[in-house]
């Protein structure tokens, strides 16, 4: 089985400060990790992923995020938050030895940027 | 650009309707899912097909059945509609080992 767990429901920060959206997982195999934002009335869009190699994956928007193996961990990260950051963010998990094209999600985490 | 449409944004339907979701992406995915999403309990997956008439159950497929006759068509369908399935559906596609690619969702609303 695989799963995602966002611990934090609501992460607020003020314009200019770093910013970290926690996200941790749990899969038999090799894990395949995604982070989707999804702005207030639209769809999910994809934001970055860790398949293999470099830890640290760069995104769009400036978003980073670092898979830590040991902690079973792929937190998101940005140097410095952008008022429009603010959106919901999943993270998700996905083990292709077993699940091939199978997602699971977190339950999301809303964060707010404030001016 | 990549893009998955949804037949409609917003739907009212009354209990007991038969319900159909249509879902459209022009990428040439294999892979095609049905969402749904409610506050709190974040993505759950409904069914996915990964060819064309083949699917296969998510996580809630209960009241729920799907059609993929073509490539590029997923349709999702509520036998009879009923009030707790009042939520928003979103649809997605992939190649396998991808990332998804979403549509904007159809809001719907079983009275």
């Amino acid at each position: 089985a695989q799963s995602v767990a966002q611990p934090e429901d609501q992460v607020n920060v003020a314009e200019g400060n770093p910013l970290t959206v926690k996200c941790t997982y749990s899969v038999s195999g090799n894990p395949y990790l995604f982070w989707y934002v999804q702005y207030p009335n639209r769809g999910l869009q994809f934001l970055l992923k860790y398949i293999t190699g470099d830890n640290l994956v760069k995104g769009s928007y400036g978003f980073e995020a670092e898979f830590n193996k040991s902690q079973t961990s792929f937190h998101l990260k940005k140097p410095s938050a952008l008022v429009s950051d603010s959106a919901l963010y999943f993270c998700a998990v996905r083990d292709m030895r077993v699940n091939a094209g199978k997602s699971t999600f977190g339950d999301g985490t809303t964060l707010t940027v404030k001016p | 650009d990549v893009k998955v449409t949804q037949s409609s944004r917003y739907l009212v339907k009354r209990t007991g309707e038969k319900v159909f979701l249509e879902c459209v992406q022009d990428m040439d995915h294999e892979n095609m899912f049905w969402y749904r999403q409610d506050p709190g309990l974040g993505l759950r997956l409904i069914y996915f097909s990964y060819d064309v008439k083949m699917k296969e159950k998510g996580d809630i497929p209960e009241g729920y059945s799907v059609s993929r006759e073509k490539k590029e068509r997923f349709s999702l369908i509520l036998e009879s509609a009923s009030t707790n399935q009042t939520s928003m559906y979103l649809c997605a596609s992939s190649p396998p080992g991808y990332e998804q690619f979403f549509g904007p969702g159809t809001r719907l609303t079983v009275l």
